[in-house]
């Protein structure tokens, strides 16, 4: 079975300081992990994905992850955080069997306060 | 354009009826989703369609029904409406049914069960 674990429910950081939103997975097989992000009563927006090829991964709005296969993580940062960034972010595995069915993690509320 | 777009945006209705929530995407991709994300914000997938053939069916109560007249549309009924069943239902569609395809979600509709 493949899971996703987001360890903190909510991060907290003043704008302009570095950002970290966790996230580990266990799967058997190859993972293919995808951070979304949800602002309030709107839909998820695609802000990056690791497929394969180079660890560090840049997606939109400045965010980028680190796939790091021994440690089972993809953790999502940003070098300096803005009050528009404050949403809930949601990390998401995918392999290539199960149907490709994608298991989300639990989410993680991000607040950059001024 | 709206790229996958639902309706209704909300929908109330009294326990024991039966609604339809319906779900256009017009990005020509072949597989279309519903997931459900409950009050937690706990986002889990109910079905998944690939070219009209279910590809994924979660262990999702038989009251739930998804019908894909064709493969721009997917569409989820729910009958006997329970309390239990009030949550914000997304759709969304993604290139293929390749693992690593981005998902591209809808708005949401939120139904409440009284």
């Amino acid at each position: 079975a493949q899971s996703v674990a987001q360890p903190e429910d909510q991060v907290n950081v003043a704008e302009g300081n570095p950002l970290t939103v966790k996230c580990t997975y266990s799967v058997s097989g190859n993972p293919y992990l995808f951070w979304y992000v949800q602002y309030p009563n709107r839909g998820l927006q695609f802000l990056l994905k690791y497929i394969t090829g180079d660890n560090l991964v840049k997606g939109s709005y400045g965010f980028e992850a680190e796939f790091n296969k021994s440690q089972t993580s993809f953790h999502l940062k940003k070098p300096s955080a803005l009050v528009s960034d404050s949403a809930l972010y949601f990390c998401a595995v995918r392999v290539n069997t199960n149907a490709g069915k994608s298991t989300f993690g639990d989410g993680t509320t991000l607040t950059v306060k001024p | 354009d709206t790229a996958v777009s639902q309706t209704p945006k909300y929908l109330v209705t009294q326990m024991g009826n039966d609604k339809s929530i319906k779900c256009e995407q017009n990005l020509g991709h072949d597989t279309m989703y519903w997931y459900k994300q409950d009050s937690k914000k706990f986002l889990k997938i109910m079905f998944s369609y690939n070219n009209k053939e279910l590809i994924i069916n979660e262990t999702v109560p038989n009251r739930f029904s998804p019908k894909s007249p064709d493969k721009a549309h997917l569409n989820l009924h729910i009958n006997s409406l329970e309390l239990g069943d009030s949550a914000v239902y997304f759709c969304a569609s993604s290139l293929g049914g390749q693992f690593t395809d981005t998902q591209y979600f809808g708005p949401g509709t939120r139904l409440t069960v009284l």
